[in-house]
This record gives C-alpha cells, structure tokens and sequence, in this order.
C-alpha cells in the first residue's frame, strides 16, 4: 500500500514477555519516527531514524524498549519484560520533508 | 514539562458554528507548528500547517493563526462539519535540523447536528 503500514494492530501479552512491534513506512521516506499514545495522554515521542546517522533515541522511557531499522526501511520497535504501563497505541510515522508527518493506523498493545 | 499545552481536552460545537482550538507553548526553539486530525482507531493525518515567519494560513475551512508573543496558536474550522468531529493535535517542532515533533495531549470536538 501507499501508507505506513504497522503490525499487529492488536497485541495482547503478558507482564514479563516481549513484544515486537513492526513499522513499513512510505517508500523513499527516509525519517522514520515511533511514538506512542498511552490513555488519556498525547503522543510520547519513543525514537527517530533519520537516514543513515544514529537514531535520536532520547525519547525511549526505559532500556526494556529497543528499535532498529534494517535496511533505512522497515523498522521494529522491541519491548522487553513487559509492564502493565507499556499498555498504549505505538503510532510509527515516516516523513520525506520536515515536519509533515504521516502516521500509520497503530499498533495497540495490550499487557496483563 | 509539557511543551505543548492543549489544555481544552474536548470541545462541542454545533453544525455551521466556528470551532476554535487553542495550543499554547513554552519552547521559544520552536517555529514550525502543525495541527493533526486523529479518528478513533486510525493513526493522525496531517491537517494544516504554519511556520513562525507568517501569522495566518488558510486552507478551505480551516485557519491556523499564530501569536508568537504570547506562544499562542489557535485553528479556526469554519463552518463546522459532523465529520470534523475527531481529536485534534497540537504539534511542533525547531526548523534548525530534523528536530522532531512536540505534540499536545489534544482536544476531543465534537460537531453535532
């Protein structure tokens, strides 16, 4: 498809397990971001790839979570040991121009 | 330390009124601001946009205006639609580099008919 597309769009886990979370975005974007929406909160800015330089992992809350981009392509976002606050939507967006960014529909992610 | 403050967190308005939504913010970095739509189980979409040399931008129904003494911006949807109804995104960013988007906790509207 044309979008950023992310997978699953459900994820439903168990505290202490590991999830990965998958982001393709809009092919020849070379900025790719992962943010997330937890309850009642605005979008939580996680990690920025922008081509080939070292990601800007500044907005990552803990070591648990981790993010790679293979390939200045498709990128998977990492969470490890699980907590019930990493409950929230986790929105990849891509972008060719600064600033405008274009979302992906999320991945919910659901811990017990 | 919130940034990006949307402090409206839902607005109603009835269908052909003006909806105005408000986002103050406290980094005087920032000089490019975006508003983003968001429906219920979609991700946002792009909306509109303003950069900190112009204090107005239009696009068909929807304004953005700028203050930036008072790091103030507001969008203006004119007239309303029930379709607009969505949760509206506050966002910014510095043009210095490939700074990354700032975004406000949003404010639910709700246009009814």
């Amino acid at each position: 498809g044309a979008g950023v597309s992310q997978s699953p769009s459900n994820k439903v886990t168990e505290k202490g397990k590991d999830v990965e979370l998958r982001c393709d975005p809009i092919s020849g974007h070379t900025a790719l971001y992962w943010y997330r929406q937890s309850l009642g909160q605005g979008l939580e800015f996680l990690i920025y790839f922008q081509g080939n330089s070292a990601p800007d992992k500044s907005g990552l809350p803990s070591d648990r979570f981790s993010a790679e981009r293979t390939g200045g392509s498709v990128s998977t976002l990492t969470i490890q040991r699980t907590q019930q606050e990493d409950s929230a939507v986790y929105l990849c967006a891509s972008s060719l121009l600064q600033g405008e960014l274009f979302f992906g529909e999320g991945s919910r992610l659901t811990v017990l | 330390d919130q940034q990006v403050k949307q402090n409206s967190p839902s607005l109603s308005v009835q269908e052909g009124r003006i909806s105005i939504l408000n986002c103050d913010y406290t980094n005087s970095m920032f000089d490019y601001f975006l508003w983003y739509k968001k429906y219920p189980a979609e991700g946002p979409t792009f909306l509109i946009s303003i950069s900190s040399i112009k204090d107005k931008n239009e696009d068909g129904r929807f304004t953005v205006f700028l203050n930036k003494s008072a790091k103030h911006l507001s969008l203006h949807i004119v007239p309303s639609q029930p379709g607009d109804s969505a949760v509206y995104f506050c966002a910014a960013s510095d043009l210095s580099g490939y700074s990354t988007l700032t975004f406000g906790k949003g404010t639910m509207l709700l246009v009814s008919p």
